[in-house]
């Protein structure tokens, strides 16, 4: 069974502009969240969808934003990136049966310069 | 109210000695506390999990425990191996299943 696919691995952008993050979740898994890693904040939650909806969502600002597909593969946009912005993104995706595992992907490394 | 406090924010540990973890929270709406463990460059996995109603449980070489009256929990590695030198996660979610991460330990095991 194939994990958690996240693409691109390392992303390199310019501050400004705005950058997209592909999830594609283990087959089967309807829920799909998204975490942002920093050395200095850690692992915080940015927002969860299942079937298409935003289920729930952090507290991050509206630069912020994913949507999911039919197919449960789910995108992750930041607009206007600002050098804090610069970490590992993170998605995991799980069956959304309550407290099952979550399975996390290798995340995408974005740096902001 | 939403924070997991995490300690110690790294730890050494010889070949075959304890390693423990601790973490604390607030949320009494909690209900459910995994734990994870990271190595460099993946994403986290996870390597444990309890639910308030148990005070232990163990699987394998790792333990958490739990007090519900004192709202902590640890992790336990038995004979900690140079293997799972790695950095751990503790973390809490309630019913919507946002996890809300500790700070992370970073382990070494030295042999």
């Amino acid at each position: 069974k194939a994990g958690v696919t996240q693409t691109p691995r390392y992303l390199i952008k310019t501050r400004g502009q705005q950058v997209t993050l592909s999830c594609s979740p283990i087959s089967g898994h309807r829920s799909v969240s998204w975490y942002q890693q920093t050395p200095g904040q850690g692992l915080q939650f940015l927002f969860e969808y299942f079937s298409e909806t935003q289920r729930n969502k952090g507290n991050f600002p509206g630069r912020f934003s994913g949507r999911q597909f039919s197919n449960s593969r789910s995108e992750m946009n930041v607009s206007t990136l600002e050098l804090g912005d610069s970490a590992l993104y993170l998605c995991a995706s799980s069956s959304r049966q309550l407290h099952t595992e979550a399975f996390f992907g290798q995340g995408t490394r974005l740096t902001v310069v | 109210q939403q924070q997991v406090k995490q300690s110690p924010q790294s730890l050494i540990v010889q070949k075959g000695g304890i390693s423990i973890i601790n973490c604390a929270y607030e949320n009494t709406a909690f209900d459910y506390f995994p734990w994870y463990q990271q190595f460099p460059g993946k994403g986290p996995a996870l390597l444990i999990a309890i639910r308030p109603d148990v005070s232990e449980k163990k699987e394998g070489r790792f333990t958490i425990s739990f007090n519900k009256s004192a709202k902590q929990f640890s992790l336990h590695i038995m004979d900690s191996q140079p293997g799972d030198s790695a950095t751990y996660f503790c973390a809490a979610t309630d019913n919507t299943d946002k996890l809300i991460f500790g700070t992370g330990t970073r382990l070494q095991v030295f042999p």
